[in-house]
């Protein structure tokens, strides 16, 4: 049981804009900073989003985040077939204690 | 550019100690924090604790009385122990550092990622 809560799966079409949730409480996503990673098969997670909403350099401007009150949300539009992959929230709890969501597994049909 | 590298057993015996090294190259490890995480296979990412260069350390709750991360400036290198160790730790292991939350730990990503190192705990 992961801390943080995403939906397991996720799905669209080439060129389709999908969100991905992340929720979670006021001791976590409520007070801190919510980061996203991407794992692609068979390999590390790699930083997709920092600090609720910047992208690091060389992240497709495709993908976006924003977080309001314990809630936060991926965005990815204009989706590829290379986006098929594992999204991860995460964020620190006030211990301070990483924590991540489940993952969300995105299917690209 | 920084990169990191998992080395240790990728077999261990039920009740025995875990111990993977995480070698850090094109950078120094000092005035950074650095962190384990692990992935059971098919499941999601845990994250293990975290050690300042200068040696303080931050555990996950549910694993503290089990953990202890180590550093060594001179080697470049950080270690990760884990204790009597059951069929529920066998994982992917990653280390990575700490980037941006330097000053506030709260403000700080997981970036880089060493390639992870498969540890399976069996008899």
């Amino acid at each position: 049981q992961s801390v943080l809560t995403q939906p397991p799966s996720a799905s669209g079409t080439p060129g389709q804009r999908v969100t991905i949730s992340c929720s979670g409480s006021s001791s976590n996503i409520g007070s801190n900073y919510v980061y996203w990673y991407q794992q692609l098969p068979g390999t590390a997670p790699k930083l997709l989003i920092y600090r609720n909403n910047q992208r690091p350099s060389g992240v497709p401007d495709r993908f976006s985040g924003s977080k309001s009150g314990t809630s936060a949300s991926l965005a990815i539009s204009g989706l590829r077939s290379e986006d098929e992959a594992d999204y991860y929230c995460a964020a620190w709890d006030d211990s301070p204690s990483g924590v991540f969501g489940g993952g969300t597994k995105l299917t690209v049909l | 550019q920084v990169q990191l590298q998992e080395s240790g057993p990728g077999l261990v015996k039920p009740s025995e100690t875990l111990s993977l090294t995480c070698t850090v190259s094109g950078g120094s490890i000092s005035s950074y924090y650095w962190s384990w995480i692990r992935q059971p296979p098919g499941k999601g990412l845990e994250w293990i604790g975290y050690i300042y260069y200068s040696g303080s350390t931050n555990y996950n709750p549910s694993l503290k009385s089990r953990v202890t991360i180590s550093v060594d400036t001179s080697k470049n290198q950080f270690s990760l122990k884990l204790s009597s160790v059951t069929a529920a730790d066998t994982a992917v292991y990653y280390c990575a550092r700490l980037s941006g939350g330097i000053v506030v730990v709260t403000a700080g990503w997981f970036d880089p990622w060493g390639q992870g190192t498969l540890v399976t705990v069996s008899s």
